[in-house]
């Protein structure tokens, strides 16, 4: 089966410019969660939805980052306009649930690396 | 707060020599522990849930164990390519948000 599948692999853009990031899930997971990794702050995450309506945005860093699922297998992470602050890796995982009892596994995509000059 | 602890930040190890990695954490109600390997360009891959104090789960050279304050991530006879590194992140009984802790990046030398 294939894994979760991001795109762009690696982003390169200019400060101010518009860049979207892409996850496609794993067939038959209902939740997906977007997550930026950096040196200084580890895996944070952005924020979460489950079949398709976002639960949790707390993580979302300011109005300038937002993020879609207009349909059960597919998100976007849409950053407008971009900062060089904003350079990271962003990560994408889905997984089944949530579920009652039994805590559910996070499946990771292999990110896209964003550089804003 | 909640937090996740992981010790060492790094650790290196000759090919064949076992060691650990521990992963303390203080939560008011823990409901899964999680371990996750990444190598250098890729996103993070699952290795094991554990749910209760006790709990023991292996995978090949790796073997997860848990207490109710810690977790240990026993790598035994590593090889070079177990290098990577190793993250653990918990999972609150009145949540779905993994906590993440910094990881421990593991290099093995042949």
């Amino acid at each position: 089966d294939a894994g979760v599948i991001q795109s762009p692999r690696h982003e390169v853009t200019e400060m101010g410019q518009e860049v979207t990031l892409r996850c496609k899930l794993i067939s038959g997971h209902n939740s997906l969660f977007w997550y930026r990794q950096t040196m200084m702050r580890g895996l944070e995450l952005l924020i979460y939805f489950n079949n398709n309506v976002p639960i949790d945005d707390s993580g979302m860093p300011e109005d300038r980052f937002s993020a879609k699922m207009p349909n059960a297998s597919f998100s976007t992470l849409k950053i407008q306009p971009s900062e060089p602050r904003d350079s990271a890796v962003y990560f994408c995982a889905s997984s089944k649930g949530p579920g009652t009892g039994i805590p559910y596994e996070q499946y990771f995509g292999p990110g896209t690396r964003l550089t804003v000059t | 707060e909640d937090q996740v602890t992981q010790s060492p930040e790094a650790l290196r190890l000759q090919e064949g020599e076992s060691s650990s990695l521990n992963c303390s954490y203080t939560v008011s109600g823990l409901r899964g522990l999680f371990w996750y390997r990444q190598d250098p360009g890729k996103g993070p891959e699952f290795l094991f849930t554990l749910y209760s104090a006790g709990e023991e789960k292996e995978k090949e050279r790796l073997k997860a164990t848990l207490t109710k304050k810690e977790s240990f991530l026993h790598i035994t006879a590593p090889k070079p390519e177990d290098s990577a590194t190793y993250l653990c992140a918990v999972l609150l009984l009145s949540d779905y948000k993994l906590s993440f802790g910094a990881g421990t990046t593991v290099t093995v030398r042949a």
